[in-house]
């Protein structure tokens, strides 16, 4: 069954600081692999999207890598800032459809 | 500005009573779809469009309609709204059914 699991489910971490997020994902066939960023009471905005053959891709503080051996994926987040509090969700799209993760809900602390 | 419009942002209403969530596009995108979010799950497709009279259904269809007369416009019709639909909705676009997706502002509906 195609799956789309992120961890963690919640995080809190201090202004300034480092985070990563993960989504690992059992999805076949693989056609590409988007993480979206949703404040509360929006609608999601796309961040980034990671085709097969791409590594690693940036965009400003977030960093998205991919290992399309391992079906997983990361959000890498530098140096936070109070806007970055948000749910980042990750959708890997197959055959046309999109399986979208429950995402994970960031919270940055002053 | 490019951009999605739901209306109405927040409703409550009864079972049983017929409502209409509008959606409207300005980008010119032929995919419009809509979806339901519930805590703790992922984003859930209730139906698509991928041009003007071509609608068809997504993971969770029971309990909607919609239709897509002109290319900007996509309305969800609850028929006669449950409980069970009380949720997060939101409309997207897209150039093509593939690629990055397009939301509106969402709209919070509660049936009591």
């Amino acid at each position: 069954k195609n799956q789309v699991e992120q961890s963690p489910q919640s995080l809190i971490i201090l202004e300034g600081k480092n985070c990563t997020l993960q989504c690992n994902y059992t999805v076949s066939p693989f056609s590409n692999l988007r993480w979206y960023k949703q404040d509360t009471g929006r609608g999601p905005v796309s961040l980034t999207i990671m085709t097969f053959s791409e590594n690693t891709k940036s965009n400003g503080r977030y960093t998205a890598t991919l290992d399309a051996d391992t079906k997983q994926s990361s959000l890498h987040i530098t140096a936070s800032q109070l806007s970055d509090s948000a749910s980042y969700i990750c959708v890997v799209e197959t055959n046309y459809q999109l399986i979208w993760g429950a995402g994970t809900k960031l919270i940055i602390k002053p | 500005e490019a951009q999605v419009t739901q209306n109405p942002r927040y409703l409550i209403t009864v079972t049983g009573k017929k409502l209409t969530v509008t959606c409207s596009q300005n980008m010119n995108h032929e995919y419009m779809s809509w979806y339901r979010q519930d805590p703790g799950l992922g984003l859930r497709q209730i139906y698509y469009s991928m041009n003007v009279e071509v609608t068809d259904k997504g993971d969770v269809p029971e309990g909607y309609k919609v239709s897509r007369k002109e290319k900007r416009n996509f309305p969800l019709i609850l028929e006669s709204p449950s409980p069970n639909q009380t949720s997060l909705y939101f409309c997207a676009s897209s150039p093509q059914n593939t690629g990055e997706l397009f939301f509106g502002e969402g709209s919070r509906l509660t049936v009591l």
